[in-house]
């Protein structure tokens, strides 16, 4: 069954610690990987995303994931943390040549300024 | 420009009743998706619009639940007989060409339904 597993449902840090949230999922076949993010108050947005090429991607404000094809995971890592990093962070997959998203559940994180 | 609109934003119902929500994708998308929200889940795929094709419905959860695209652009997901179960937050998305390899989702700001 296709499924994203995202370990942490929350995740609680100081400001200027470092940050890994992991993502596993499984599907069938060739995949596109997403993170998502919704801050406080607002819509859910694009935080990266993987399609080919070099399996380390960076997105904005910081944020950077790997893609592990071998371990089925796409976890997402920032050196230092801001307390402006508080918010929701969603994990999706879809299928290459598809448009079905399957997303994790979420993991909540709060930074302590 | 303007981004994805949903409305109502908040919605509260009695079980039984029948509820409309409404979505107005990005100006020149092609494709707006539907998702479920429940607390403490993920989103769950309910329904996928991509031009003048037939709609893909595989993730709806009963017969209940129906959506509908009129003109390729607004879209309105229709809960009948609702039940509590259905207490969630819907969230409505567009893109352009999915089939693009740059494409991305645009998130609304969901429309939060209770069932009492």
């Amino acid at each position: 069954a296709q499924s994203v597993s995202q370990h942490n449902h929350h995740v609680i840090l100081s400001e200027a610690a470092s940050l890994e949230l992991g993502c596993n999922y499984s599907y069938g076949g060739t995949v596109n990987l997403f993170w998502y993010v919704q801050y406080p108050g607002q819509h859910l947005q694009l935080l990266l995303k993987y399609f080919s090429g070099d399996p380390l991607v960076k997105g904005i404000k910081g944020f950077e994931a790997e893609f592990i094809k071998s371990k089925f995971s796409f976890n997402l890592r920032k050196p230092s943390v801001q307390w402006s990093d508080t918010a929701e962070y969603f994990c999706a997959v879809r299928g290459t040549g598809g448009f079905k998203t399957i997303f994790g559940a979420g993991t909540r994180l709060f930074v302590k300024a | 420009g303007a981004g994805v609109s949903q409305s109502p934003s908040n919605k509260v119902t009695e079980k039984g009743k029948d509820v409309e929500l409404r979505c107005d994708p990005i100006s020149g998308h092609t494709a707006l998706y539907w998702y479920r929200q429940s607390l403490g889940q993920g989103l769950e795929f309910l329904i996928y619009f991509q031009g003048n094709s037939a709609p893909d419905k595989s993730g709806l959860p009963s017969d209940r639940f129906s959506a509908e695209r009129t003109g390729g652009s607004v879209s309105t997901l229709t809960i009948q007989r609702t039940q509590q179960e259905d207490s969630a937050v819907y969230l409505c998305a567009s893109s352009y060409e999915p089939r693009d390899i740059q494409e991305t989702q645009y998130f609304g700001p969901g429309t939060r339904l209770l069932v009492l």
